[in-house]
């Protein structure tokens, strides 16, 4: 297996325009999970969903962040309108049960800057 | 709420010396708890975690991890670290009871001189 696959790896894009970010997960993974890792904040956990099913949203920051997962291979998660305080890299992961009960995988991230 | 908390944001070590990365967690039960290799430009790698059992864990890349519940720690350790161990390191708890997600700490990058 190829491993989680997220696109673009980088975005720049000028503020106001709307950013969608894309994952396809491992194959046969049950749960996916979108991260933002920043200097100031760390990995924060955005949404998880489970089967396709959002389970968790908790910690998207505000409205104008959007995640959808339409079927077991492909997840986005969309920012309209972006901000610069947006900029950040965002990981997408995948894994077999939930991550406390086997390894999440990570893919390699797409780094995100609006300007 | 879980929690976790590296002390250390920057380590710099020799080649070839000893490495200890310190994590310690808040959580009311018995938390499952996990670190993770970051190198740059790269998603996070699984070292090694623990659920329950010998609370000395061994990893990959001959990384191991103590869980010490008195202590509320789960510090990381290698006996002789090489050049390509340069990365940052993640430590996380999860807890089924708090959903099946994993809280991070604030990672440790660790630079390694010749």
């Amino acid at each position: 297996d190829a491993g989680v696959i997220q696109s673009p790896r980088h975005e720049v894009t000028e503020m106001g325009q709307e950013v969608t970010l894309r994952c396809k997960p491992i194959s046969g993974h049950d749960y996916l999970f979108w991260y933002r890792q920043t200097m100031m904040r760390g990995l924060e956990l955005l949404i998880y969903f489970n089967n396709n099913v959002p389970i968790d949203d908790s910690g998207m920051p505000e409205d104008r962040f959007s995640a959808k997962m339409p079927n077991a291979s492909f997840s986005t998660l969309k920012i309209q309108p972006s901000e610069p305080r947006d900029s950040a890299v965002y990981f997408c992961a995948s894994s077999r049960q939930g991550a406390v009960n086997t390894e999440a995988f990570f893919g390699q991230g797409t780094r995100l800057t609006v300007v | 709420a879980q929690s976790v908390t590296q002390p250390d944001i920057h380590i710099t070590v020799s080649e070839g010396a000893s490495l200890e990365l310190r994590c310690n967690y808040s959580y009311g039960a018995t938390p499952y708890l996990f670190w993770y290799v970051q190198s740059p430009g790269q998603g996070l790698q699984l070292l090694l975690k623990y659920f329950s059992g010998d609370t000395l864990v061994q990893g990959i890349k001959g990384f191991e991890a103590e869980f010490k519940r008195s202590q509320s720690s789960f510090n990381l350790r290698k006996p002789s670290v090489h050049w390509s161990d340069a990365a940052e390191y993640f430590c996380a708890v999860g807890a089924r009871a708090a959903g099946n997600k994993l809280t991070f700490g604030g990672g440790t990058r660790v630079l390694v001189k010749p």
